[in-house]
């Protein structure tokens, strides 16, 4: 079984500042783990994803994600948070070996400000 | 650049009612998915599908029929709907292994009252 856990519904940042999202995992085998965005009135849409090699994954406009098994995490960051990026932010996972279908967390509402 | 379409985007049904989703993609995936998404709850699996004539029960799939009678397209049914099943849908496509991307519609608005 897999599951995600991501800290806070809602996080406030003021625009240019540090983004951080939080995500834990938990696979009894080694995970792929994802990160997706969702825009108002929008589908999901990919933003990086961890598979095998690096760590440090880099995604779309200017996030990335690193893999810390030791931790079971997977959190998301951007040096500096611009308006555009506002949105629901949605950790995923899935395993290695065999099919496995994606497991959402509950998502993180990113609020920007001025 | 059609992707993933969803028809209809949106519909209002009493309770009891039946309705059908569609979900077509023109990007030749071999898997489909239907998830709701409701507040607080993020995206839960209804059911999916590995190919066409295939369909498999993902985390919350009671009360909800689908069908793949093509590769293209993926149907979700509400026999008799009940408010519980207000939510908005979303359709995923993907080519199926562990590691790629799922593509979504733009999501069906649902409301049973």
């Amino acid at each position: 079984a897999q599951s995600v856990t991501q800290l806070g519904s809602h996080v406030s940042v003021s625009e240019g500042a540090l983004v951080l999202l939080r995500c834990n995992y938990s696979s009894s085998v080694p995970p792929y783990l994802f990160w997706y965005v969702q825009y108002p009135n929008q589908g999901l849409q990919l933003l990086l994803k961890y598979t095998t090699g690096a760590t440090l994954v880099k995604g779309i406009n200017g996030f990335e994600a690193e893999f810390k098994k030791s931790e079971t995490s997977f959190h998301l960051t951007k040096p500096s948070a611009h308006m555009s990026d506002a949105a629901e932010y949605f950790c995923a996972v899935s395993r290695q070996g065999g099919y496995s279908t994606l497991t959402f967390g509950k998502g993180t509402m990113l609020l920007v400000s001025p | 650049n059609a992707g993933v379409t969803q028809t209809p985007k949106f519909r209002v049904l009493k309770t009891g009612q039946s309705m059908t989703l569609l979900c077509a993609q023109d990007m030749n995936h071999e898997y489909m998915y239907w998830y709701r998404q409701d507040p607080g709850m993020g995206l839960r699996l209804i059911h999916y599908s590995v190919g066409e004539g295939t369909t498999a029960k993902g985390e919350v799939p009671d009360g909800y029929n689908v069908s793949r009678l093509k590769k293209q397209n993926f149907l979700l049914g509400l026999e008799s709907a009940a408010p519980s099943q207000t939510s908005v849908y979303f359709c995923a496509s993907s080519f199926g292994t562990n590691t790629g991307e799922l593509f979504f519609g733009e999501g069906s608005r649902l409301t049973v009252l």
